[in-house]
């Protein structure tokens, strides 16, 4: 199975801050990735796939870069309900798997 | 907009089955260009892919619980089911129903239900 990683596990920022979560993949990954946001008691939300096509309706401060083996999620300016945890997911090969998650919180 | 729920018993004893549907509605599962999948998260964790069918009934799943798990799908109810045997309490966690493009993002999630392995 392909292992992902996130860094960091969690960090506290502001609202408008720009934010970076970076995700790593065990073996090159050719841009199969997708990444969600998951509130507390809630479902994910998917927000990017294919690294860095933005889903519909997900607003434009999100985005998402990298190649091969590292892949980074941004956002440019912190929003209110932007607090929760992140999580990449590689499809490159199956199983498909998933990051540990990155919790933003808020400073 | 398609819209998915899940369903099913919130306490299932140890080494008992447990069973999930997912009932799929704003969309039709014979439509095709869609997989069906079920997805796990232990408290406080992160995500586990168990496996996913296409309407047809070709299914995948994970195989660190392939030997435990049938996935099984029900067009005319538009509906997929989960099927895990042999349960422990290492099987606790909310259980969603998504769907996927192929083996590849998730687009649609249910809202998830917790399941607990308890006697």
């Amino acid at each position: 199975d392909i292992q992902m990683t996130q860094s960091p596990s969690s960090l506290s920022a502001s609202v408008g801050d720009r934010v970076t979560i970076t995700c790593r993949a065990s073996q090159g990954i050719s841009n199969s990735l997708a990444w969600y946001q998951q509130k507390p008691g809630k479902a994910p939300k998917l927000l990017l796939y294919a690294a860095s096509r933005l889903e519909s309706g997900v607003p434009s401060r999100f985005s998402g870069s990298g190649s091969g083996t590292d892949y980074t999620l941004t956002i440019s300016s912190l929003q209110p309900e932007d607090f929760a945890t992140y999580y990449c997911q590689q499809y490159y090969s199956t199983p498909s798997t998933f990051g540990p998650g990155t919790k933003v919180d808020i400073k | 907009q398609v819209q998915l729920q899940e369903s099913g018993p919130g306490l299932v004893k140890p080494s008992q089955t447990l069973s999930l549907t997912c009932t799929v509605s704003g969309g039709s599962i014979s439509s095709g260009g869609y997989y069906w999948s079920w997805i796990r998260q232990h408290p406080g964790k992160g995500l586990e892919w168990i496996g996913y069918i296409y309407y047809s009934g070709s299914t995948y799943y994970n195989p660190s619980l392939k030997s435990r798990v049938t996935i099984s799908v029900d067009t005319s109810k538009n509906q997929f089911s989960l099927k895990l045997s042999s349960v422990t309490a290492a099987d606790t966690a909310v259980y969603y129903c998504a769907r996927n493009d192929g083996s590849s993002w998730l687009d649609s999630w249910g809202q998830g239900t917790l399941v607990t392995v308890s006697s």
